[in-house]
């Protein structure tokens, strides 16, 4: 069975503190990997697709990573606005996503 | 990026009681369109997925005919809970590809449906 787990499950941040949050998968067959804000009570907002270990993609202040067992989504110098709840999707085969559970992040001023 | 629409955005609807809820690609043709819902702090559950102008398939555990879902056109689904129960309580989020395969997904603002 797929597993994406996230970690961590939360993270409090001084604005301009940079760090990571975690995407690990068990996926057979990986097709692609998707990066998804969400912000309290709205659908989650696309970030990145990442399909091959070695990928990178930049975003303004994020950094999406891709291994054959993790993705990392960097953050240099958030900001409070960065503040919401980054998903992470696998797709295999089927084409169907598997989400994980997500990181809450919080940027304090 | 491209524009998927939910409506409603909340609802609030008496116990035995139907609700439909629409989901729309505003500038693009969806393929496929996902329904998601999503308990408090939880992941996103997949509910089942459409292409245009065929059934719906629905994940195991979720039922067929409580979750009605239609696909009638490339840039319309609607998801129906019929005879809705508190339990049926809960976020639902559909999101729609513009190709099949591997497409990111756009959201749609999701609808906070509460039975009462």
């Amino acid at each position: 069975e797929d597993q994406v787990t996230q970690s961590p499950e939360a993270l409090r941040l001084q604005e301009g503190e940079s760090s990571s949050l975690n995407c690990s998968y068990t996926v057979s067959g990986l097709r692609g990997l998707f990066w998804y804000r969400q912000d309290p009570g709205k659908g989650p907002e696309f970030l990145f697709t990442l399909y091959s270990a070695g990928e990178e993609k930049e975003k303004e202040r994020l950094k999406a990573t891709l291994t054959k067992k993790e993705s990392f989504l960097h953050i240099t110098a958030p900001k409070p606005e960065d503040s919401a709840t980054y998903l992470c999707a696998v797709v295999r085969g089927s084409y169907i996503p598997t989400f994980g559970r997500g990181t809450s992040l919080i940027v304090h001023p | 990026g491209a524009v998927v629409s939910q409506h409603p955005s909340r609802v609030i609807c008496k116990s035995g009681t139907s609700v439909k809820i629409e989901c729309r690609s505003l500038d693009f043709q969806a393929t496929t369109m996902f329904w998601y819902r999503q308990f408090p702090k939880q992941s996103l559950m997949l509910m089942a997925t459409s292409n245009e102008g065929s059934k719906a398939t629905y994940e195991q555990g979720v039922e067929k005919d409580k979750f009605l879902i239609n696909h009638a056109s490339l840039t319309l689904s609607t998801l129906t809970v019929t005879s809705a129960h508190p339990e049926d309580s809960s976020f639902y989020i559909c999101s729609a590809s513009y190709r099949q395969g591997l497409s990111e997904a756009f959201f749609g603002q999701g609808t906070r449906l509460t039975v009462v």
